[in-house]
């Protein structure tokens, strides 16, 4: 059965520090990881996906790295801000008899304060 | 391009009372996927469908929770008999295929709140 665990479950740093969220995982049959953000309240926004093939995927100011035979899979945070302040969570997504699903880490809450 | 639509956004049934939660997927996606949110717990995997079709329901309870993806329409997530412990946020996502190349979009979730 595949877990996904993140660390730290909770994080918090002053504005324009660089920061590292971890995600691991046991089952290294995967086809994706998928890591999204999640405001207060709100549903899920998805920042970055890493298909089993790829090493890392880059936007703006965040970058998701994936090493599948390890199961891990980091995302960096360069220069964070406010704005950053939210639930990540990561997800992979599994092989399944029935078809595909998303198996959810529970999160790392960050604050960034100023 | 509407993104994943779902409503309504808050709902609040009395204990044994119907939930009815509505989910339209993105558009041109025809793989719907709903996931619950317990309070202070992680987003668990309920039930995937496709057109007319449940694909994998293997993480809904046996009882009083149903899913559908009609040919026209929504896809719905009813619970009958609701319980304090269906009190819970509720999500849909989209996809337009499946494998690696799938990236999920989700919606903004239905609060479910049974009092």
């Amino acid at each position: 059965k595949q877990e996904v665990t993140q660390i730290p479950a909770a994080l918090s740093v002053p504005e324009g520090e660089n920061l590292v969220l971890n995600c691991s995982f046991t089952d290294s049959a995967i086809y994706n990881l998928q890591w999204f953000r999640q405001d207060p309240g709100k549903g899920l926004t998805s920042l970055l996906l890493i298909q089993s093939s790829q090493r890392e995927q880059t936007s703006g100011r965040l970058n998701a790295s994936l090493d599948k035979s390890s199961g891990r899979s980091t995302l960096y945070i360069a220069a964070s801000q406010p704005g950053d302040s939210a639930t990540y969570l990561c997800a992979v997504k599994v092989l399944t008899g029935g078809g595909n699903k998303l198996t959810f880490g529970t999160g790392t809450q960050l604050k960034v304060e100023l | 391009n509407a993104g994943v639509m779902q409503n309504p956004r808050h709902l609040v049934r009395r204990r044994g009372q119907e939930a009815r939660l509505r989910c339209s997927p993105m558009k041109g996606h025809s793989h719907v996927y709903w996931y619950r949110q317990l309070p202070e717990e992680g987003l668990k995997f309920m039930v995937y469908l496709q057109k007319e079709n449940i694909i994998d329901e293997s993480g809904m309870p046996k009882e009083r929770f149903s899913a559908e993806f009609p040919k026209e329409g929504p896809s719905i997530l009813r619970i009958q008999q609701v319980v304090r412990g269906d009190s819970a946020a509720y999500f849909c996502a989209s996809s337009l295929g499946t494998g690696e190349y799938g990236s999920y979009t989700f919606g903004s979730g239905t609060r479910l709140t049974v009092v």
